[in-house]
């Protein structure tokens, strides 16, 4: 069974700073990895979704890079933002089908 | 913008009523999914579907039912509600193939007293 894991599980930056995300899973033979963004009492909103053939993605100040070989995926957010305080998941299909399996998320605050 | 919508976005209910949490896709999507999340945890996967009259249990036992009559439509029902049931319900669907993103509504965060 997948499982991922996400480190950190909170981190606190002041506005301006570069910030990397890290996410991990322990079956390589995945579709794809999708980063999410989830405030507090709402759904998920999708970031990125980076293809099995992909190594990154770019969207705005966010960049996600995808190893699948070493079951790995980071989340680049640059210039952060208080705007972009919230919960950042990831996850992956399970294989064969297109259900999630989620990490627990990290816990993004920006400091004005 | 996704367009997928969840109702209620909150509900406080007793013990033993009979709750149906609504969620409704206008993207045509064939496949729908419902998560459960508890707070400061994972979301697990308790319902999918891959289409009108197919509904597949997820990894996470629930003792929740749902039904897809119509395409558009994926009603997750409660029979007799418990304050274990109490957490945050979250539908999505995503397009046929494999690669393709999933599209969550905002959840329904659930209280049973």
């Amino acid at each position: 069974k997948q499982e991922v894991t996400q480190i950190p599980a909170a981190l606190s930056v002041p506005e301006g700073e570069n910030l990397v995300l890290n996410c991990s899973f322990t079956d390589s033979a995945i579709y794809n990895l999708q980063w999410f963004r989830q405030d507090p009492g709402k759904g998920l909103t999708s970031l990125l979704l980076i293809q099995s053939s992909q190594r990154e993605q770019t969207s705005g100040r966010l960049n996600a890079s995808l190893d699948k070989s070493s079951g790995r995926s980071t989340l680049y957010i640059a210039a952060s933002q208080p705007g972009d305080s919230a919960t950042y998941l990831c996850a992956v299909p399970q294989t064969g089908a297109n259900n999630l399996f989620f990490g627990t998320g990290t816990r993004l605050t920006v400091i004005p | 913008e996704a367009d997928i919508y969840q109702t209620p976005r909150y509900l406080v209910i007793g013990t033993g009523k009979k709750i149906t949490l609504e969620c409704s896709q206008t993207m045509g999507h064939d496949k729908m999914y419902w998560y459960q999340q508890d707070p400061g945890m994972e979301l697990h996967l308790i319902h999918y579907s891959y289409g009108v009259n197919s509904t597949e249990k997820g990894d996470l036992s629930s003792e929740s039912t749902v039904s897809r009559i119509r395409t558009e439509h994926f009603p997750l029902t409660l029979e007799s509600a418990r304050p274990s049931h109490t957490s945050q319900y979250l539908c999505a669907s995503s397009g046929p193939t494999g690669g393709q993103p999933q599209h969550f509504g905002d959840g329904t965060r659930l209280s049973i007293l």
